[in-house]
């Protein structure tokens, strides 16, 4: 059974079009995580979620749009893609923010190539 | 930005123990030492974390200094399915620590039969 989840993969798209990845995570946990790894390897924080509510923004543009229909799902969508927004990216989950000691188990990636 | 240094690759022979060392000299009282994993096309996977004193799991070890200013993880017998990229990162333990783990370079390690 995989804890967290994500599709499509792979994704191959144009410029400016508009995408979204899916994450579901069967841990129960309440926070779920959008990271961008790019192609220097350096991942990085986007979003994190609490039970379906935005607690980290870290100045990612607002052609990013992360949605949250329950607090196992969290969607990222992506509007007017540019060719910068080519990386892989993963979501992750964790019991909660609060929690002192609070690992983070992550999906495999979805690699999105924008030409 | 990562508050941690790490040296940028290593190799280590199947078999023996991979010392991965990490500097983190502006680590506050408060803060907890993470090591975490990346193999080739996967996502990152927790390994082990510790605040100030020695800490063992099935994956690993972890030494922390006494003055908490570096510490190091230990595969004690590295296999080559442990070849991956290794991040130390330190997080604040407080409850106002919003979960984001901020990850640095980390340390390239291939182990070689």
């Amino acid at each position: 059974d995989t804890a967290v989840s994500q599709t499509p993969k792979y994704l191959v798209t144009q410029m400016g079009n508009d995408k979204s990845i899916k994450c579901e995570q069967n841990l129960g946990h309440d926070t779920m995580y959008w990271y961008k790894q790019d192609s220097k390897k350096f991942l990085k924080i986007m979003f994190s979620y609490n039970n379906k509510e935005l607690i980290i923004n870290e100045t990612v543009p607002n052609r990013f749009s992360p949605k949250s229909p329950d607090k196992a799902h969290l969607n990222l969508h992506i509007n007017s893609l540019e060719l910068g927004d080519s990386a892989v990216y993963f979501c992750a989950s964790s019991q909660g923010s609060s929690l002192i000691m609070d690992t983070q188990y992550f999906g495999p990636g979805t690699r999105l190539t924008v030409l | 930005d990562a508050k941690t240094t790490q040296p940028t690759s290593m190799d280590c022979a199947e078999g023996r123990a991979a010392n991965l060392p990490c500097n983190h000299s502006t680590i506050s009282g408060n803060e907890y030492v993470y090591w975490y994993r990346q193999i080739h096309s996967q996502g990152p996977q927790y390994i082990i974390h510790g605040l100030k004193n020695n800490e063992t799991n099935e994956m690993a070890s972890l030494i922390i200094t006494e003055d908490r200013k570096s510490s190091t993880l230990i595969l004690p017998h590295a296999t080559l399915r442990d070849t991956a990229v290794y991040y130390c990162i330190v997080r604040p333990s407080h409850s106002g620590n919003t979960g984001k783990l901020i990850f640095g370079q980390g340390t390239t390690l291939q182990v070689k039969p």
